[in-house]
């Protein structure tokens, strides 16, 4: 099993651009999130789904769109990047809340110049 | 918001040496998990433990869970080089779609 894969590892946008950071996963998880995590700041909630066609928005969603259109797979676009989304981002998967902990992916560094 | 808060930011011992570390939170939880953090790396699950338990063990860990006072601790034993890392505690909570809202960790040094 790969577990939660997200690509790319590193990205670095000019801003004003947009991407797609993607995240797949392969353990028929229902639940699953995006974090960002900034220095001291712990990780933040982005947005979340809790099944394919529902999503919803958590701490910090300004900037960030999501879509859940299969299981497996929960990409975040960055619509207009800003400095302020300079961060290391994280995809996680859970198979239902409160069942179990969630498997994290190692993480996207984007750097927004 | 941050709902979880570890205490100490920061802890360094020697190895074979027990580390503590607590976590507090603010609202009612349906379980309260821990995780590690290596470098660089993206965050591994420790250990889970629901609302109506108080204490946990798998390994050299231990987790305790007090909800009256909206606390948990986490205890490792005999900590060794490998141990070093960030840990992080995180709730889910017990009203509608629960998500994890995590705290801002704490960083352990574990020097031979």
């Amino acid at each position: 099993n790969a577990g939660v894969t997200q690509t790319p590892k590193f990205q670095v946008l000019k801003t004003g651009q947009s991407m797609t950071l993607q995240c797949a996963q392969d353990m028929n998880h229902e639940y699953m999130s995006w974090y960002r995590q900034d220095p001291g700041m712990g990780l933040r909630l982005i947005h979340y789904s809790v099944g394919a066609g529902i999503t919803d928005q958590g701490e910090v969603p300004n900037g960030y769109n999501v879509s859940r259109s299969t299981t497996e797979d929960f990409p975040l676009r960055l619509l207009s990047a800003a400095p302020s989304q300079t961060s290391v981002y994280f995809c996680a998967s859970s198979p239902q809340g409160g069942m179990g902990g969630y498997t994290f992916g190692s993480g996207t560094r984007l750097t927004v110049v | 918001s941050q709902q979880g808060e570890e205490d100490p930011q920061a802890l360094s011992i020697q190895e074979g040496e027990n580390a503590t570390m607590n976590c507090s939170y603010k609202t009612s939880i349906n379980n309260l998990q821990w995780y590690r953090q290596n470098s660089g790396r993206g965050l591994v699950h420790l250990i889970l433990i629901r609302s109506n338990e108080r204490e946990k063990h798998s390994g050299r860990l231990r987790v305790t869970l007090d909800t009256s006072k909206k606390s948990s601790s986490l205890l490792i034993t005999a900590s060794r080089a490998a141990d070093t890392a960030s840990y992080f505690c995180a709730t889910e909570g017990n009203s509608g779609y629960s998500t994890l809202t995590f705290g801002k960790g704490t960083m352990l040094l574990v020097s031979p």
